[in-house]
């Protein structure tokens, strides 16, 4: 069975610090793997998404993420934190792109000035 | 762009009531998923359609029934409603069918419903 893990539920970085959103995953066969965000009462945003081609996925807003096999980790990096960025971060699993997706967590963050 | 449309976006109910939300997904999308997000929580899979017909169902209880129409749209129908459906809604549409590669999900801004 497929399922996501995020590490840490809330995150807090300061303005122009880099963050980093953790996520691991577990799946019988190779997945395909989704950031995406959510900002207060509103729908989720697709940040980016890797489909087994590059293992550095680069997405929207200057975030990307890194597809470790070994690590069986996606984690979620943008080197510069921006006010704007402050909102749910969620991981999903899906055994190929059109199919449902199984949803971590989710991770806070925040952004202090 | 065109985006995926979500009606009502609010919605007040008494419990045992019924509720029908709707979806209209992007041109040309062909496959629709539904999710239920309560409060504090990840969204979880309920059911999809593609091509009008159910391709997966996921943790949807009996009291609650889906179709997609002809036109692709597709309505959640919820009955005897109780206080733990609140929750946000969400209906995500896709070009691809379920079993094949392609570009993802795009999510509609969701219905709020609210059970009293």
């Amino acid at each position: 069975a497929q399922s996501v893990t995020q590490l840490g539920s809330h995150v807090s970085v300061s303005e122009g610090a880099l963050v980093l959103l953790r996520c691991n995953y577990s799946s019988s066969v190779p997945p395909y793997l989704f950031w995406y965000v959510q900002y207060p009462n509103q729908g989720l945003q697709l940040l980016l998404k890797y489909t087994s081609a590059a293992t550095l996925v680069k997405g929207i807003n200057g975030f990307e993420a890194e597809f470790k096999k070994s690590e069986t980790s996606f984690h979620l990096t943008k080197p510069s934190a921006h006010m704007s960025d402050a909102a749910e971060y969620f991981c999903a699993v899906s055994l190929n792109q059109g199919g449902k997706l199984i949803f971590g967590q989710g991770t806070e963050l925040s952004v202090k000035p | 762009a065109a985006g995926v449309i979500q009606s009502p976006r609010h919605l007040i109910k008494e419990k045992r009531e019924t509720a029908t939300l709707k979806c209209y997904p992007i041109p040309r999308h062909d496959t629709v998923y539904w999710y239920q997000q309560g409060p504090g929580q990840d969204p979880q899979f309920l059911i999809s359609f593609y091509e009008k017909m159910q391709s997966d169902k996921g943790s949807i209880p009996d009291r609650f029934s889906a179709q997609q129409f002809s036109d692709y749209h597709s309505e959640l129908n919820m009955s005897s409603l109780e206080l733990g459906d609140s929750a946000l809604y969400f209906c995500a549409s896709s070009h691809d069918p379920p079993r094949l590669a392609g570009v993802g999900q795009f999510f509609g801004p969701g219905t709020r419903l609210t059970v009293l």
